[in-house]
């Protein structure tokens, strides 16, 4: 149990156009979903976090208006890269817990690539 | 705030030897302790993690971790290491355990060689 999903795994993109990647929770409710983003040999710099039916809390220094998050269900939840450019090139790995005191599990991440 | 320090970016350990991975944590109340590990493009997966009662905790894959108050150590360990152990290999703290302020350290890459 307790499996998180992500789609797509990978995505090329070319600057100036938006891209979604879905996060799904599997075979639980999440009531919390967190976005991280890791740059090459680094640790996870979390995003946001966001709870089912809220507006999501960004972390010092993330542009909430480049970086839209919605998590409209209680399975899913969405990041979608606005107006991307290079430096946005990353990996992003979104993580799932079901309540408060719950372990939070990982998605495989999705590596984006803006051209 | 809370933190985690992982003193080594690698490690390297032959095949059948044992292995640790430090980590040391940083938090002004009860820690809630956390070991990830992460294979090439892929998210993290979690290994274990410390609560409360025994300070020996043990996880998926042979490995276990043993929480230290004293020495605010939480290191990862494993008796006999294989190469299909090579990974990157998070530790993590949160301070309260329905906290959903989780800070991750640098990673430890472990390298186990045949």
């Amino acid at each position: 149990g307790a499996v998180v999903s992500q789609h797509p795994s990978w995505v090329i993109c070319k600057s100036g156009t938006s891209v979604k990647i879905e996060c799904r929770s599997l075979d639980f409710q999440a009531t919390t979903m967190f976005w991280y983003r890791q740059f090459p040999k680094q640790s996870l710099m979390l995003m946001a976090t966001s709870n089912e039916g809220s507006k999501a809390t960004y972390e010092q220094g993330v542009e909430k208006d480049k970086f839209l998050i919605n998590h409209a269900s209680l399975t899913l939840s969405t990041l979608t890269v606005t107006s991307a450019h290079p430096e946005d090139s990353s990996f992003y790995i979104c993580s799932a817990k079901r309540g408060s005191t719950d372990t939070q599990y990982f998605g495989p991440g999705t590596r984006l690539t803006v051209l | 705030a809370q933190s985690v320090a992982q003193p080594e970016d690698q490690v390297n350990v032959a095949e059948g030897n044992p292995l640790t991975v430090k980590c040391t944590y940083s938090v002004s109340g009860n820690p809630y302790l956390f070991w990830y590990v992460q294979y090439p493009n892929r998210g993290l997966q979690f290994l274990l993690k410390y609560i409360t009662g025994d300070n020996l905790v043990k996880g998926s894959y042979g490995f276990e971790a043993e929480f230290n108050k004293s020495q605010t150590s939480f290191h990862l360990k494993k008796p006999s290491a294989l190469v299909s152990d090579s990974a990157l290999y998070f530790c993590a703290v949160r301070e309260g355990y329905d906290n959903n302020d989780m800070r991750f350290g640098a990673g430890t890459r472990l390298t186990v060689k045949p």
